[in-house]
């Protein structure tokens, strides 16, 4: 069975740019969430998507969003880029919504996409 | 702020010397996880243990969870080069669901 995929992955844009990351989950699996990973911050919580349906949300600014399609493929955008949004942004699928029944469903991370904005 | 922290931020032991890290959270939690990151790469999950068990192993892994002391530890066993990586703790908090991830410890054996 193929592993979380995420495109692409490394990337570089300019300040005040917007970008668009992709992951596709394994297959089967209905849940997709979102971290940003920096030196600084670690691992951060951006989103968790479950039947195309957004479930839980970091604190990010809304220049953050994301989606989930009917294949259980997600997309996550950043408008306006800031040097700060440079990162790695990885993805995790699982079958349900890790976090419920105690978050007893194992999460299967992506290789993420390293993000740097000049 | 992070709800789980990791201790120490950084260990460098001898191959086949055991390395023990910890995981400190502030809030009631349903499990902890621990998850290992091979430089600049995704995560792989290595155990989860539940807010009702006390110890739990997995091969030269073993975990304990103290919740009334809202810490948890990972001890690795005769460590080997490839256990070079980072480990991070992750809560899964039982008001929202949310899964919170720690700093991480960054593991170095030395041959």
């Amino acid at each position: 069975k193929a592993g979380v995929t995420q495109t692409p992955r490394y990337l570089i844009k300019t300040r005040g740019q917007q970008v668009t990351l992709s992951c596709s989950p394994i297959s089967g699996h209905r849940s997709v969430s979102w971290y940003q990973q920096t030196p600084g911050q670690g691992l951060q919580f951006l989103f968790e998507y479950f039947s195309e349906t957004q479930r839980n949300k970091g604190n990010f600014p809304g220049r953050f969003s994301g989606r989930q399609f009917s294949n259980s493929r997600s997309e996550m955008n950043v408008s306006t880029l800031e040097l700060g949004d440079s990162a790695l942004y990885l993805c995790a699928s699982s079958l349900e919504l890790p976090g419920l029944a105690g978050g007893t469903d194992t999460q299967y991370f992506g290789p993420g996409t390293r993000l740097t904005v000049l | 702020s992070q709800q789980g922290e990791e201790d120490p931020q950084a260990l460098s032991i001898q191959e086949g010397e055991n390395a023990t890290m910890n995981c400190s959270y502030k809030t009631s939690i349903n499990n902890l996880q621990w998850y290992r990151q091979n430089s600049g790469r995704g995560l792989v999950h290595l155990i989860l243990i539940r807010s009702n068990e006390r110890e739990k192993h997995s091969g030269r892994l073993r975990v304990t969870l103290d919740t009334s002391k809202k810490s948890s530890s990972l001890l690795i066993t005769a460590s080997r080069a490839a256990d070079t990586a980072s480990y991070f703790c992750a809560t899964v908090l039982n008001r929202d669901d949310k899964i919170i991830f720690g700093k991480g410890t960054r593991l170095h054996i030395l041959p």
